[in-house]
């Protein structure tokens, strides 16, 4: 236990769909982070947000939406997503920007 | 261009027997690198760290060694026991201002044969 918890564990959902993944931590860290893991590829940043605000956005489809309404809650809206969005999404916390990032056990997403 | 790489996708030793893991890295910007340990169906969890001050850090049976010329790092597992068996992740950053940004390798499963 890490920490971090992303709920749902695994999601299968129609491209024409609208889901949401969320995370939670109680480590009272102040940044957290989305990213994606594509079959073998490395680890994707997606979005990172500090103390609620987002400070990165690394180049992602408006079909993903970010939100954070506090500090310990992080969400991703997904809407019309593609086959190819199928990864697995991982949350992730930590207390400074430069120090080691606490994860999730991530969500097993299948699009349709 | 992948600025993080791991070049060997696995690697597979004996129980009792050293684990040598090893990173390359491209962004002379980097100055903090750290090693994810993942199992099946959970998320990375934080092994070790190394500063770019440093080029040696150890922690138990886990020793990383950095060198900044070559832009390499390695991780060193000893003695390897079976537990260990996992993906093991190198990652990066560069402490910029207002930067959070980890860059990962693709990873390294390791298999302790015992």
């Amino acid at each position: 236990e890490t920490g971090v918890t992303q709920t749902p564990r695994h999601l299968v959902m129609g491209m024409t769909n609208k889901k949401s993944l969320k995370c939670e931590q109680h480590l009272g860290h102040n940044a957290m982070y989305w990213y994606k893991q594509s079959a073998k590829k490395p680890l994707e940043l997606m979005f990172v947000y500090n103390f609620k605000e987002q400070t990165e956005n690394n180049s992602v489809p408006s079909r993903f939406s970010p939100e954070c309404p506090n500090s310990s809650h992080l969400f991703l809206h997904l809407h019309t997503l593609q086959p190819e969005d199928s990864a697995l999404y991982l949350c992730a916390s930590s207390p400074t920007g430069n120090t080691e990032a606490f994860f999730g056990q991530g969500t097993r997403l299948t699009v349709v | 261009d992948q600025q993080v790489k791991q070049n060997s996708p696995s690697l597979s030793v004996q129980e009792g027997r050293i684990s040598i893991l090893n990173c390359d890295y491209t962004n002379s910007m980097f100055d903090y690198f750290l090693w994810y340990k993942k199992y099946p169906a959970e998320g990375p969890t934080f092994l070790i760290s190394i500063s770019s001050i440093k080029d040696k850090n150890e922690d138990g049976r886990f020793t990383v060694f950095l060198n900044k010329s070559a832009k390499h790092l390695s991780l060193h597992i000893v003695p390897s026991q079976p537990g260990d068996s996992a993906v093991y992740f190198c990652a990066a950053s560069a402490s910029g201002a207002g930067s959070y940004q980890l860059t990962f390798g693709k990873g390294t499963k390791l298999s302790v044969i015992p």
